[in-house]
């Protein structure tokens, strides 16, 4: 069965520090790119960050840029988000997805349960 | 970078059909979608990736009850016989090479 498991979640102030982590089975990691979405209290989708199979390549939502970093470990079949300076308006439900189309790093066809990040003082 | 549009709300009675709308940006006509259900409280589900002719793969247990089609800017996603549990929010997503966007999501009420 293939599955997504997010980890990391929880309350920080703002400013501070968070990684998040999604263990990955059922599937072959490396081969598929993967993204980062979250959802905030009430609100829609938004797409935070997406990486390559290989991990060679990144891709950020402005809103993030300079702020999160997104890295995988194909060796643990895991994916990361490092989050940094964490500002009250990144407060939400973070998912990971893989990744379906080829080469692409859009159309998600598996989604984690998400983990809950509160920014607040 | 595309734009996605959706409908807010609509509505319809159990056991009959709705059709849902997307639309792609000027410049965009031609851009893949998928189409994601997210059931109240819960994370979203992959329903299906729809070309711009019409084509559509749906995900894994989708029942055929879920649809796709195209027409210029313009992306349907057709459920029939509604029920219940099909009360849920849509939303659709397109990408290119360097972006994820996602469209503000359309919330389905079953009457």
């Amino acid at each position: 069965e293939v599955q997504l498991v997010e980890s990391g979640g929880g309350l920080v102030q703002p400013g501070g520090s968070l990684r998040l982590s999604c263990a990955a089975s059922g599937f072959t990691f490396s081969s598929y790119a993967m993204s980062w979405v979250r959802q905030a209290p009430g609100k829609g989708l938004e797409w935070v960050s997406a990486i390559s199979g290989s991990g060679g390549s990144t891709y950020y939502a402005d809103s993030v840029k300079g702020r999160f970093t997104i890295s995988r470990d194909n060796s643990k079949n895991t994916l990361y988000l490092q989050m940094n300076s964490l500002r009250a308006e990144d407060t939400a439900v973070y998912y990971c997805a893989k990744v379906v189309v080829p080469a692409a790093i859009g159309c998600m066809d598996v989604w984690g349960k998400g983990t809950t990040v509160t920014v607040s003082s | 970078q595309p734009v996605l549009t959706q409908s807010s709300s609509a509505s319809a009675s159990l056991g009959s059909s709705v059709k849902l709308t997307c639309t792609l940006s000027s410049g965009h006509s031609s851009y893949i979608i998928a189409w994601h259900q997210q059931q109240p409280g819960k994370a979203p589900r992959y329903l299906m990736k729809l070309e711009g002719s019409g084509s559509y793969n749906k995900g894994s247990g989708v029942p055929d009850r879920f649809s796709g089609s195209s027409s210029g800017a313009d992306r349907y996603l057709t459920i029939s016989n509604l029920q219940s549990e099909d009360e849920a929010d849509y939303y659709c997503e397109t990408w290119d090479s360097n972006t994820v966007v996602f469209g503000g999501g359309t919330k389905l009420t079953v009457l």
